[in-house]
């Protein structure tokens, strides 16, 4: 069971702006530490998409944006394309300074 | 481009000890800059980070799996490695060695290796 929790699936279609969701705890996400979302293609090792909770790394395109508060963390997904059919995983922090991942949302196109 | 590589036996048996090397290409693994680290992931499941080094030694593990690993680093051959000791099907994953910058956030990963645990 992971630490953070993320929803099994969402869906959408083409076009449509998306919301995935991460909850921690106060011992994570609650104490502050940032938030890192990854996106997993099918068959590929995951590639960093949002990291700071905030920011894109150079190439990512604008669509995809994070936020947080509290112990929640979200990835929105706006102008939903087929490539962006993938896993999404969060991953945070605990308080030994462990990374910790999400169990990852699939992201279907439909 | 940094690019990294995992390689090593793709079957172990149980109660044996998983080990892989991640050899690091186009930068030098003394680059103060970076840590080197080992994420894993079941199979059909989410990720799972193992621990990661740094070239000086420095080294922090999952508590999980601390009493079972040991990552060090090899500066003459820009490599870094991931010894975890009695194995059980339960260690069955795909392993990923990864980049991380000094906050913590991994940036470069390699494409990974699938380890199974069988006798």
């Amino acid at each position: 069971q992971s630490v953070l929790t993320q929803p099994p699936s969402v869906s959408g279609a083409p076009g449509q702006r998306v919301i995935l969701s991460c909850t921690g705890s106060s011992s994570n996400l609650g104490t502050g530490y940032d938030v890192q979302w990854y996106q997993q293609l099918p068959g590929t090792a995951p590639k960093l998409l949002i990291f700071a909770n905030n920011n894109r790394p150079s190439g990512v395109p604008d669509r995809f944006s994070g936020s947080r508060s509290g112990t929640s963390a979200s990835l929105a997904i706006a102008g939903l394309q087929a490539e962006d059919e993938a896993d999404y995983y969060c991953q945070s922090y605990d308080s030994s300074l462990t990374r910790v991942f999400g169990g990852g949302t699939k992201l279907t196109v439909l | 481009q940094v690019q990294l590589q995992e390689s090593g036996p793709g079957l172990v048996k149980p109660s044996q000890t998983l080990s892989l090397i991640c050899t690091v290409s186009g930068g030098s693994i003394t680059s103060g800059a970076y840590y080197w680290s080992w994420i894993r992931q079941h199979p059909g499941k989410g990720l799972e980070w193992i621990g990661y080094i740094h070239y000086s030694g420095n080294t922090n593990y999952n508590p999980s799996l601390k009493s079972r690993v040991i990552i060090s680093v090899d500066t003459s051959k820009n490599l870094f490695s991931l010894d975890l000791s009695s194995v059980t099907a339960a260690d069955t994953a795909v392993y990923y060695c990864a980049r991380d910058r000094q906050d913590s956030v991994t940036v470069t990963w390699g494409q990974g290796t699938l380890v199974t645990v069988s006798s």
